[in-house]
């Protein structure tokens, strides 16, 4: 079936540097693509969203890339800091109000 | 403001008992959304609602599931004859309505069937 899914289970960086998570998405029906960042215990917060429309679309401090020729999905984080540990999912629309997540991306931020 | 709430915030129930969550949506928001998330794995849609209206249930993995939203305001999700694979977080989100609208989800309630 249609599925988001994640390239890396895990991310790990040093605080200061960038981070870079990657999703790929196999409905090319999709036309609304978003980031999620949950913390333990907490539900998933917004942290940036792109249309099928555009390639690139920049927030504080993240960065979403869309590829719609291969269907993948990256957010750039700058400058990650311990606060930004959390699990990351990506998530797409395709027109309707079914959204379908990706199985997460874990980021250790190490100080 | 207050954002989403849900309650309770965890919850054990022995297999075959019914239980009831409670969600309470940011005032105004018109969408209401409810999620299952399993242990390790990202949210699953369940089922929507615009104002009262039930538009897409879909998501719901049985007919032992059922969610309502009379006054389309809080929504409760029932789930009838709890098994040990209904146990996960059941996550409530809310937003203002149409199809680019940011998500607000509430904390969840953990659910665990012994």
């Amino acid at each position: 079936g249609e599925s988001v899914g994640l390239h890396l289970p895990t991310l790990s960086v040093q605080e200061g540097d960038n981070s870079i998570i990657n999703c790929a998405y196999s409905n090319s029906a999709s036309d609304y693509f978003i980031w999620y960042k949950q913390e333990s215990g907490k539900g998933p917060q917004f942290i940036i969203d792109i249309r099928s429309n555009m390639d690139k679309r920049q927030g504080q401090r993240v960065t979403v890339l869309l590829n719609k020729t291969v269907k993948h999905l990256s957010l750039q984080i700058a400058a990650t800091q311990p606060g930004d540990s959390a699990v990351y999912f990506c998530a797409e629309n395709t027109g309707g109000f079914k959204t379908i997540f990706g199985a997460g991306t874990r980021l250790f931020v190490k100080a | 403001g207050a954002g989403v709430s849900q309650s309770p915030r965890y919850k054990v129930a022995k297999r075959g008992q019914d239980v009831a969550l409670r969600c309470d949506p940011i005032s105004g928001h018109v969408s209401l959304f409810w999620y299952q998330q399993a242990l390790g794995q990202g949210p699953e849609f369940l089922t929507y609602f615009q104002n009262e209206a039930q538009l897409d249930k879909s998501g719901l993995p049985s007919d032992r599931f059922f969610a309502e939203r009379p006054e389309g305001s809080v929504s409760t999700l029932k789930i009838q004859r709890t098994q040990q694979e209904d146990s996960a977080v059941y996550l409530c989100a809310s937003c203002t309505g149409g199809l680019y609208n940011e998500q607000f989800f509430g904390p969840g309630t953990r659910l665990t069937v012994l």
